[in-house]
């Protein structure tokens, strides 16, 4: 129950194309659902985040859309760019807590 | 810079060592938290603080203790160290601004036991 399932575990998209990572989750108590970009070598930094009460989070070419009713959120990430290439993890946290973060997915923009 | 700095970003221990993963923050922040980050495990909550004071165990606790030194500073602490424990260590604090809960995470420590 506490686990956000996350997939692909990688992906490779053309550059300018559109990058798709989904997650899903069971917790309906999750009030806060993150995403974090992760470049090798460096520590995850926060990249975009929703709560449950919004359908869809745009910032830039990074836009989160959010599924309460199938407990499923997905990243998209339009017009993708080589230097888009790292990792990405969803999480989901509650009450201000701990955050529990999905297995990732590495992704590989071809230039 | 503000931020979270761990140190060392580097270590290799032989199996049964000790050795002390150190984390400090200089943003203000209440909580902090350590993970370890697996291949294909993603990141797992070791333990946490959410004041000074105070810590809680989280997902993977076993083999692990932790101090709370002050606001700014959260240690992690191998008795015996594992081959098993061999991974990346990230330190991040966190504070609720705007409605976003802010975790800064540090740039970690490569731990290899052997």
């Amino acid at each position: 129950q506490q686990q956000v399932k996350q997939s692909p575990q990688s992906l490779i998209v053309q550059k300018g194309g559109i990058s798709i990572i989904n997650c899903a989750y069971e917790n309906t108590a999750f009030d806060y659902f993150p995403w974090y970009q992760q470049f090798p070598g460096k520590g995850p930094a926060l990249l975009i985040a929703i709560r449950p009460d919004v359908s869809e989070k745009k910032e830039g070419r990074f836009t989160i859309s959010f599924n309460k009713s199938a407990k499923q959120f997905s990243l998209h990430i339009m017009d993708s760019q080589p230097g888009d290439s790292a990792t990405y993890f969803c999480a989901a946290s509650w009450g201000g807590d701990k955050i529990i973060f999905g297995k990732g997915t590495r992704l590989h923009i071809l230039p | 810079n503000a931020g979270v700095t761990q140190t060392p970003k580097f270590q290799v221990l032989k199996t049964g060592q000790s050795m002390t993963l150190q984390c400090a923050q200089d943003m203000n922040h209440n909580s902090m938290y350590w993970y370890r980050q697996d291949p294909g495990m993603g990141l797992r909550l070791i333990y946490y603080s959410a004041s000074e004071g105070t810590t809680d165990k989280g997902e993977v606790p076993n083999g692990y203790n932790v101090s709370r030194l002050n606001k700014r500073e959260f240690s992690l602490r191998l008795e015996s160290a594992a081959p098993s424990q061999t991974s990346v260590y990230f330190c991040a604090s966190s504070v609720l601004r705007g409605g976003n809960y802010g975790y800064t995470f540090g740039s970690g420590t490569r731990l290899t036991v052997v």
